[in-house]
């Protein structure tokens, strides 16, 4: 089953424009990742903030958790036409070890 | 390091037939592994979850007597579609988390793209 929703579903930016993406879920987490997806390929895990965090930087990524209202936000700052891919978030409910994911926002960046 | 590789990459059957993929934990040992399906521009849908040494775990929706998965150590787990229908064609990927990894995090196999023709 999905988590929840991902917006935008689709996202076209510049290079060098800032890219964000929100994620919202629906019950309690332990953490919460993000990943990234480049076509017909396999996940790569970007950054993983747990429920106790409010912000964490790495490289050009900032991510947000605000668990009040059961959302986060992915920011890609200065953007490069490498970063085109999808970008999904997963909840991580620490008791089952299981991820569910969202429904992913893809990016694209035009050079 | 937290390398994991799957088998085949990519793999064309006929309609009926059994097709296993591999999905193995090159650099630790994987106490679990999860298999998702992926459709096409959709997300990730966790099928299973696979612990060495004991019985998958099936999400709701997903045949277990279709989807045979078995960890029978700690850095191999196998999915086997059974009696595999054009329906089936779709992207699988496990991931794998261990002892030796950062517990917290999973880490996700390339992938297998299978077409059931």
């Amino acid at each position: 089953s999905q988590q929840g929703e991902e917006d935008p579903q689709a996202l076209s930016i510049q290079e060098g424009e800032n890219a964000t993406m929100n994620c919202s879920y629906k019950t309690s987490i332990n953490n919460l990742q993000w990943y990234r997806q480049n076509s017909g390929r396999g996940l790569v895990h970007l950054i993983l903030i747990r429920s106790n965090e409010r912000e964490k930087h790495s490289g050009r990524l900032r991510v947000t958790l605000d668990t009040s209202k059961k959302s986060s936000s992915l920011l890609i700052t200065a953007s490069r036409a490498a970063d085109t891919a999808s970008y999904f978030c997963a909840t991580d409910d620490g008791n089952t070890g299981k991820l569910i994911f969202g429904q992913g926002t893809t990016l694209q960046v035009k050079p | 390091g937290a390398v994991v590789s799957q088998h085949p990459s990519w793999v064309i059957c006929k309609s009926g037939t059994s097709v296993k993929i591999e999905c193995r934990s090159l650099d630790f040992q994987a106490t679990t592994m999860f298999w998702y399906r992926q459709f096409p521009k959709q997300s990730l849908m966790l099928m299973a979850t696979s612990n060495e040494g004991s019985k998958a775990t099936y999400e709701q929706g997903v045949e277990k007597d279709k989807f045979l998965i078995n960890h029978a150590s700690l850095t191999l787990s196998t999915l086997t579609v059974t009696s595999a229908h054009p329906e089936d064609s779709s992207f699988y990927i496990c991931s794998a988390r261990g002892l030796e990894t950062y517990t917290d995090t999973q880490y996700f196999g390339p992938g297998t793209r299978l077409t059931v023709l």
